[in-house]
């Protein structure tokens, strides 16, 4: 089945930690995009990938950093300097295209919450 | 940061009744309109994804309008039933690869 996996499902960590979520899909999709949920917000994009070796900062980008050294995968890690780190994390991806255009497929998400 | 609105934040509805809801979203630049189906418990999945003024899209009992001149998208659910149940966002493309998305309308349907 294709799609998008995350892991972890649930993730604590102690204050002053970086941690690193794991995005992984097998859609054959170009574009991978994280995105950040808190209670009564929208959904609000962090970083976004194209192409392989290359992301581009969302609009809460501050405090977070991605790689895509793979097609499949968009790990996010989440530094210390992320002044508010608690919160709902989803990836998503679609073909490239022209961006917009393309409905995007999310992943089950992945909750952290720093103690 | 654009401004994506979505109304009612929330509203309960008996099954069999049909009810609608809106997107608001800025009328210039504008590149497509996309609508999301959020259940609990699970991922979002796409509904519809809009580009042009005047578009209707339809999905079993759940349509869409689009009117991009004044900047609102309304989606409509006829004869709801409990499955119907979920959180339903809408997220506007303005000429870059990002979709700003509204806060979403969590709809419970009663049995």
């Amino acid at each position: 089945d294709g799609g998008i996996t995350q892991s972890p499902k649930y993730l604590f960590r102690k204050e002053g930690q970086n941690v690193t979520l794991s995005c992984e899909q097998n859609l054959n999709h170009d574009a991978m995009y994280w995105y950040r949920q808190d209670p009564g917000q929208g959904l609000r994009l962090i970083y976004y990938s194209q192409i392989v070796n290359d992301f581009q900062k969302g609009d809460i980008a501050e405090g977070y950093s991605v790689s895509r050294e793979k097609k499949e995968s968009f790990p996010l890690t989440v530094t210390s300097a992320q002044k508010n780190p608690t919160a709902f994390y989803l990836c998503a991806s679609s073909i490239l295209g022209t961006g917009f255009y393309n409905e995007q497929f999310f992943g089950p998400g992945t909750r952290l919450t720093v103690l | 940061i654009l401004n994506v609105e979505q109304s009612p934040q929330s509203l309960h509805v008996q099954e069999g009744d049909s009810t609608n809801f809106t997107c608001s979203f800025p009328s210039s630049n504008f590149y497509a309109l996309h609508w999301y189906r959020w259940e609990t418990a699970k991922s979002p999945e796409a509904l519809f994804v809009m580009t042009l003024n005047g578009d209707e899209k339809k999905k079993g009992r759940i349509s869409a309008t689009l009117n991009t001149k004044e900047g609102y998208s309304y989606l409509y659910i006829k004869g709801s039933q409990p499955e119907d149940s979920a959180t339903y966002l809408c997220a506007f493309g303005a000429g870059s690869y990002q979709l700003t998305f509204g806060k979403g309308t969590k709809l419970s349907v009663i049995p």
